[in-house]
């Protein structure tokens, strides 16, 4: 069945980079989400990347999609405390129906000063 | 910025109350959403709607209702409130078309005793 995963706790220095890290198992997924959730709030998108892309780099953060292993990882550079949060991978394996977000359990990253 | 409100934050009741939790979104999104969050962070879709009038169950059984009659607004009633709907519920919405990005309230932390 479809399923997501991702490891759970990730704890990193501040200043240092973090890599967040997920496997997919649906090969039709055309689009690949990452949303971060800060303590008491809601999902806030952070980045997404197409299937046919291997990399995209929004200032701080950085994607890379390994569509034959369905891996994809969120780096974040110069992690700052504000970074910490609980990061959640979703992939929409049915083009155009947000309903069938498949959610990974989220990585709770803590950056120690 | 993400216009999507939910209320309250925070509701402690007692079993057997009937309750509703309010999600309005200013931004004219037709697709709208109920996610159920556990304490181990996993997210659940317990409710969908793609616009007035319609609403749909989600992947995960719930003994809550909602309903559709405004765009903006989509409130999410339990009947009779049990300790185990003890959770956080997520509002979500998005616009109309292919992997619009989800847009979510801050949610509503639900205690039942």
């Amino acid at each position: 069945g479809e399923d997501v995963e991702q490891s759970l706790f990730l704890s990193v220095r501040e200043g240092d980079s973090s890599v967040i890290n997920c496997t997919y198992t649906d090969s039709s997924s055309t689009y690949l989400y990452w949303y971060k959730q800060e303590p008491g709030a809601g999902l806030q998108l952070l980045t997404y990347i197409f299937s046919n892309m291997d990399m995209k780099q929004d200032q701080r953060l950085t994607v890379l999609l390994n569509k034959k292993d369905k891996h994809l990882s969120l780096r974040i550079a110069d992690t700052q405390t504000g970074d910490s949060a609980i990061y959640f991978c979703a992939e929409n394996p049915n083009a155009g129906n947000n309903r069938k977000l498949i959610w990974g359990l989220g990585t709770s990253l803590a950056v120690n000063p | 910025e993400a216009d999507i409100y939910q209320t309250p934050r925070y509701l402690v009741i007692g079993t057997g109350k009937k309750i509703t939790l309010e999600c309005s979104q200013t931004m004219g999104h037709d697709k709208m959403y109920w996610y159920q969050q556990d304490p181990g962070m996993e997210l659940h879709l317990i409710h969908y709607s793609y616009g007035v009038n319609s609403t749909e169950k989600g992947d995960l059984s719930s003994e809550s209702t909602v309903s559709r009659i405004r765009t903006e607004h989509f409130p999410l009633t339990l009947e009779s409130a049990r300790p185990s709907h003890t959770s956080q519920y997520l509002c979500a919405s998005s616009e109309e078309g292919h992997n619009s990005p989800l847009h979510f309230g801050n949610g509503t932390r639900l205690t039942v005793t």
